[in-house]
């Protein structure tokens, strides 16, 4: 069964650093997400993307945020500064449309740790 | 009022019990609801979208009343495996290309022998 893969499975950083998060959706989906989930917190939306531009971003993705796709394939999410709160799992969405509902399918996610 | 409420829990299920529980949402807009499942520190996987009329997918029944806007969730005949954190999930527009998902704080189910 086709599945939604991220890497690295934990990122540890020091505050100010950048990190790139990296994630392969499902090869024929079209939208993609990314979702964080701080640790004993719901899990929050970040980002949707869609034809190579963001459809839709909450207040938690600011200018420090950032995602590309750079090819087929790859889908990442880039903290240009990261800060002490920004330590989460980080996971990545992607959708497919079936008629009624949009089902978004989850990778296992990223754990990002700011020291 | 939050986006989408669910009781925390834990609920303590005895194996081959029945356990259920709700969810209420506050966009009266919304158009799609999901349950998702979340082990512990892993990825949230769906276990079933909730329709209209109500739906069934081997043990598990889900309910959606748009009137008094909640979610339900019934399992019957726990399993051990089923201890996990049921996440309420809601989507307020279908085939918008942003279509973000709003999740409930979840709900903990725990089934013990």
């Amino acid at each position: 069964e086709p599945e939604v893969t991220q890497t690295p499975s934990h990122q540890v950083t020091q505050m100010g650093q950048e990190v790139i998060l990296r994630c392969v959706p499902i090869s024929n989906h079209l939208y993609f997400y990314w979702y964080r989930q701080i640790l004993g917190q719901k899990v929050e939306f970040l980002v949707s993307f869609y034809n190579n531009e963001i459809s839709e971003k909450s207040e938690i993705f600011d200018d420090q945020f950032s995602v590309e796709r750079p090819d087929g394939s790859n889908f990442t999410l880039k903290i240009r500064s990261t800060k002490l709160e920004d330590s989460a799992m980080y996971f990545c969405a992607s959708r497919e449309t079936s008629g009624i509902t949009d089902t978004q399918y989850f990778g296992p996610g990223t754990r990002l740790t700011v020291l | 009022r939050k986006e989408v409420e669910q009781d925390p829990g834990p609920f303590n299920v005895p194996e081959g019990a029945t356990v259920a529980f709700n969810c209420t949402y506050s966009n009266s807009a919304s158009q799609s609801f999901f349950w998702y499942r979340q082990d512990c520190r892993k990825e949230p996987k769906l276990l079933m979208s909730v329709y209209s009329s109500g739906n069934e997918d081997g043990r598990f029944t889900a309910q959606l009343n748009r009137a008094s806007q909640y979610i339900s969730l019934l399992i019957r005949d726990s399993k051990l495996s089923d201890s996990a954190t049921y996440l309420c999930v809601v989507n307020g527009r279908i085939k918008a290309a942003g279509n973000k998902l709003t999740f409930g704080g979840g709900t903990r189910v725990l089934v013990k022998p």
